[in-house]
């Protein structure tokens, strides 16, 4: 596709429940970052990978978060035992560079844990 | 931490006024970057600005970026009610790879 693309669009899980979110960065983008985004506040950063190498993770909230870029394409967040505080929209954005100076998002994926 | 104050939180305006959104910070960035994000969508990218001084102008949007590049400003010249949405302004700095520290972001509503 033309752009970066996420999914699922929505999820709602129980408390407690493992979830997965998968994003398809732009075709040939090294750089891919993960956001989250509370309601009625601005993006924060979880983690970067640069192809498959994740470079910083030092915006996961704890180690219940985990990602993974195993081909330097695709990536997927897992939120083990997920909790209230989780719920959320994640955001997916992918670069050209190692810069970062144009990053692309995706649509996100709207997280409700219940 | 690197911390972007951005105002106001809201802005409600007719058609037709112009309206300056504001970002500033303590913190130096090596660039600044705004996006606007509609609802049920993901932020999209309207500039990137890189030199302290910078203004850029896309149709009726004026981009500037502070002297000492901790600061930005947003000038929307003859609002539409179609540039209704969420605007953000996001930092890079202390990184080399572009991780953004973003503002929490100006809802702009514009009344035909």
């Amino acid at each position: 596709g033309a752009g970066v693309s996420q999914s699922p669009r929505y999820k709602v899980a129980k408390r407690g429940q493992d979830v997965a979110l998968r994003c398809d960065p732009i075709s040939g983008h090294v750089s891919l970052f993960w956001y989250q985004q509370a309601l009625g506040q601005g993006p924060e950063f979880l983690t970067y990978f640069q192809n498959e190498a994740q470079l910083d993770k030092s915006g996961l909230p704890s180690d219940r978060f985990f990602a993974e870029r195993p081909e330097g394409s695709v990536s997927t967040l897992k939120i083990q035992r997920t909790q209230q505080e989780d719920s959320a929209v994640y955001l997916c954005a992918s670069s050209p560079g190692t810069s970062g100076l144009f990053q692309f998002f995706g649509p996100g994926t709207r997280l409700t844990v219940l | 931490t690197q911390l972007l104050e951005q105002s106001p939180q809201f802005l409600s305006i007719q058609e037709g006024e112009n309206l300056t959104v504001y970002c500033n910070s303590s913190s130096v960035f090596s660039s600044l970057q705004w996006y606007r994000q509609e609802p049920g969508e993901g932020p999209v990218l309207l500039v990137t600005v890189v030199t302290g001084g910078e203004v850029k102008k896309l149709k009726r949007l004026t981009f500037q970026f502070g002297d000492a590049r901790k600061d930005s400003s947003l000038h929307i010249t003859a609002a539409q009610p179609g540039d209704t949405g969420l605007y953000l302004c996001a930092g890079a700095g202390g990184t080399s790879y572009g991780k953004l520290t973003f503002g929490q972001g100006t809802i702009l509503t514009v009344h035909p």
